[in-house]
């Protein structure tokens, strides 16, 4: 079975701190992506890599970046954290070299900004 | 960009009943997919589909992807208490067809509750 993890699933950080969420995956997975969830809003991609040190925008990239050093791990940086950064965030991977590979998520980092 | 209409999006219903929901959207997938998210868990992957018209079963589950390419249901058939939760639809269109990584469209979810 496919297993990422995130490294934490709650956390509480103050206005202005900079954040990281960590994302492993055990597959050798070429794909891996960054979501929040947000209720009502569903869930919107942030960021995501199809390869090592490669990184492209999603649909909501402001105030985030990512890094991606390894193939099996993707983190998630919050500069500089904000409240309306408050939320449920998601990592995914999938297989690069299939037409249609589904996602596989984590359990999630429920982020909290105080 | 592409949408996905996921309806209904609550569903209140009895132990034992059976649950369909479904997806549509104005564009064509070449994949689609269900999820189900429990409280506090990201979300699990339950059917994937293919090809167009394909019906595939998953236990109490049966998921269907429309001919059209547009549309997708998930059926679940006598209900259990750990049912509950929220269902998302995905609509994938590939690298290939020009997709990209992020081809990938979510339904807003359908929030299943069943009463005892």
């Amino acid at each position: 079975d496919v297993k990422v993890t995130q490294s934490s699933r709650y956390l509480v950080k103050r206005t202005g701190e900079k954040v990281f969420l960590e994302c492993v995956q055990d597959m050798d997975h070429e794909n891996m992506f960054w979501y929040r969830q947000d209720p009502g809003l569903g869930l919107r991609l942030i960021y995501f890599s199809y390869d090592v040190k490669m990184k492209e925008k999603g649909d909501i990239p402001e105030g985030y970046s990512v890094s991606r050093e390894k193939k099996e791990r993707f983190s998630l940086i919050l500069e500089s954290a904000s409240t309306n950064q408050t939320s449920m965030y998601l990592c995914a991977s999938s297989l690069g070299d299939r037409e249609n590979s589904p996602l596989h998520f984590g359990n999630g980092t429920r982020l909290t900004v105080t | 960009g592409q949408q996905l209409n996921q309806s209904p999006q609550s569903m209140f219903i009895q132990e034992g009943e059976d649950v369909s929901m479904n997806c549509t959207s104005s564009s064509i997938f070449n994949t689609w997919l269900w999820y189900k998210q429990d409280p506090g868990e990201g979300p699990v992957l339950l059917i994937a589909l293919y090809k167009a018209g394909e019906l595939t079963s998953n236990g109490r589950l049966t998921a269907q992807f429309g001919i059209t390419r547009k549309d997708s249901f998930l059926n679940i058939s006598a209900s259990i208490p750990s049912d509950v939760g929220i269902y998302f639809c995905a609509g994938q269109l590939g690298w290939y067809s020009g997709g990209g990584a992020d081809g990938l469209t979510f339904g807003k979810g359908t929030h299943l509750i069943i009463q005892p």
